[in-house]
C-alpha cells in the first residue's frame, strides 16, 4: 500500500460526458501528479500541483483541468469525454525529501 | 518526443535467466534515474534508482548499469524469477526536490519470466 488513494477504481461513462477522478497523497506529501497510462502508451505526465499551486503541465488536453485543493486532495477533471480518453489514470505523490514518487492504484476509465 | 527512450519492449526469458532493459536520454542536464515496476492492476512502485557520480547500483537480485559518456543505463535481473514478470519503467529527472522537476518514463518493458 503506497499510501495514495484513489477513487473511484473504475468508471464507465459515454462519449460527450464528465467525469472527477479524486486523489487523497500520503500524508505529508504536498506534491502530486497525475499520469495517463493508455495501452502501449507508457506513463504520460499530465500536470503537477504543489501545496495547492499549479507546477508543471505535460500532456494535458485543454477538455482536462485538474486542483489541487486546501487538504491536498487533488481532482482530475475529464470533460467531453471522447473513446480515446480511455486509460488509467493514475496519481502519484512525491515524498518531501526524496524524487520517490509514490503512486495510487489507478482509476480506469472506460468511454463507450 | 520521448525524452527517454527504452527498450525492448516485451521481453520473455525463462526461470534463472538474466533479462536486461536498457534506456537512453539525451538531456545531459537529468541527474537521477529510478527504476519502476508495476504488476497487473497496481500502480507503479519505485525499484531502484541511481544517481549518474556511479557506474553502477546493486539492490539484491536487481542491478543497474549506467553509461554517462553513452547516456544510456540497463536494469539487470539476476537470477529471474516468475515474481518479477511486471512491466518495468525506466525514468530520468533533474533534481530530487519540490518544484517542476519531472520524472519523464520510458515507454515500458513488459517482462514475462517462463517456470
Amino acid at each position: 500500500d503506497s499510501g495514495v488513494t484513489q477513487t473511484p477504481k473504475h468508471l464507465i461513462t459515454a462519449t460527450g460526458q464528465r467525469v472527477t477522478l479524486r486523489c487523497s497523497p500520503r500524508s505529508g506529501d504536498l506534491s502530486v501528479y497525475w499520469y495517463q497510462q493508455s495501452l502501449d502508451q507508457g506513463l504520460q505526465f499530465l500536470i503537477q500541483y504543489y501545496n495547492g499551486e499549479e507546477r508543471a503541465k505535460g500532456n494535458i488536453l485543454e477538455r482536462f483541468s485538474a486542483q489541487q485543493f486546501p487538504d491536498l486532495h487533488s481532482e482530475l477533471n475529464l470533460s467531453s469525454l471522447e473513446l480515446g480518453d480511455s486509460a488509467l489514470y493514475f496519481c502519484a505523490s512525491k515524498g518531501r525529501n526524496t524524487g520517490e514518487l509514490f503512486f495510487g492504484e489507478g482509476s480506469r476509465l472506460t468511454v463507450l | 518526443q520521448q525524452q527517454v527512450k527504452q527498450s525492448p519492449q516485451s521481453l520473455i526469458v525463462q526461470k534463472g535467466g538474466i533479462p536486461i532493459i536498457n534506456c537512453a536520454y539525451e538531456n545531459t542536464a537529468f541527474d537521477y534515474f529510478p527504476w519502476y515496476q508495476q504488476f497487473p492492476g497496481k500502480g507503479p512502485a519505485l525499484l531502484i534508482a541511481i544517481r549518474p557520480d556511479v557506474s553502477e547500483k546493486k539492490e539484491g537480485r536487481f542491478t543497474i548499469s549506467f553509461n554517462k559518456s553513452a547516456k544510456q543505463f540497463s536494469l539487470h535481473i539476476m537470477d529471474s524469477q516468475p515474481g518479477d514478470s511486471a512491466t518495468y519503467f525506466c525514468a530520468a529527472s533533474i533534481g530530487l526536490g519540490t518544484g517542476a522537476n519531472n520524472l519523464f518514463f520510458g515507454t515500458g518493458t513488459r517482462l514475462t519470466v517462463i517456470p
